[in-house]
């Protein structure tokens, strides 16, 4: 597609549900991005691919927290027994290898209740 | 540790002239870059400096001193539809990671 494409674009759940996220980059873009954003507040890091491998995992927050990617395109990032603090925006980006710049996907608006 | 800060919010008149600082702590980086977010929209790229000094594009500069640990984005003829958040951020050294450090966002609102 022309752009980062992200789904669903809201999803709802109970507190201790088990969540997955989408994530379809552009095409070409070998390195993959995973931020959180909780409402009025900054971009926060999570987890960086390049190709299908992982070298930087240093902003997940727990082990309840993990993320994959496949054929060096679409990436899932899952989250186990959800908590009400996991209640963000999730959002994807893609670069080419260079990392500069980012493009963004519209993000994943999660609430936990 | 790396960390930027920037003012939380900003207003201005259309068509006036806007200038949103970062100033930051970092021990090195790669270059400074700025992201527009409208409410509830995905963060889009304006600019970048890898290295010190102005950077024009459009309506839009971006300007970075090394020396001061500080950089800004101006915004010149300021329409309505710059409405928005404004991010800076940077790619650090250290690492096989091209991850942004973002900063703590500025809120710009235009009134006519």
């Amino acid at each position: 597609g022309a752009g980062v494409s992200q789904s669903p674009s809201n999803k709802v759940t109970e507190k201790g549900k088990d969540v997955e996220l989408r994530c379809d980059p552009i095409s070409g873009h070998t390195a993959l991005y995973w931020y959180r954003q909780s409402l009025g507040q900054g971009l926060e890091f999570l987890i960086y691919f390049q190709g299908n491998s992982a070298p930087d995992k240093s902003g997940l927050p727990s082990d309840r927290f993990s993320a994959e990617r496949t054929g060096g395109s679409v990436s899932t990032l899952t989250i186990q027994r959800t908590q009400q603090e996991d209640s963000a925006v999730y959002l994807c980006a893609s670069s080419s290898s260079g990392g500069q710049p980012q493009h963004f996907g519209d993000g994943t608006r999660l609430s936990i209740l | 540790g790396q960390s930027l800060e920037q003012p939380s919010e900003v207003t201005a008149v259309e068509g006036a002239i806007v200038q949103i600082n970062c100033t930051y702590q970092t021990s090195g980086f790669y270059g400074l870059s700025w992201y527009q977010q409208h409410d509830g929209g995905a963060p889009t790229f304006l600019s970048y400096n890898a290295l010190d000094g102005l950077e024009e594009t459009g309506r839009f500069s971006s300007f970075l001193s090394r020396s001061d640990s500080y950089g800004y984005l101006l915004l010149q003829e300021l329409q309505m539809k710059d409405s928005a958040s404004y991010f800076c951020a940077v790619r650090g050294y250290g690492g096989a990671t091209n991850k942004l450090i973002f900063g703590t966002g500025t809120l710009l609102a235009v009134q006519p």
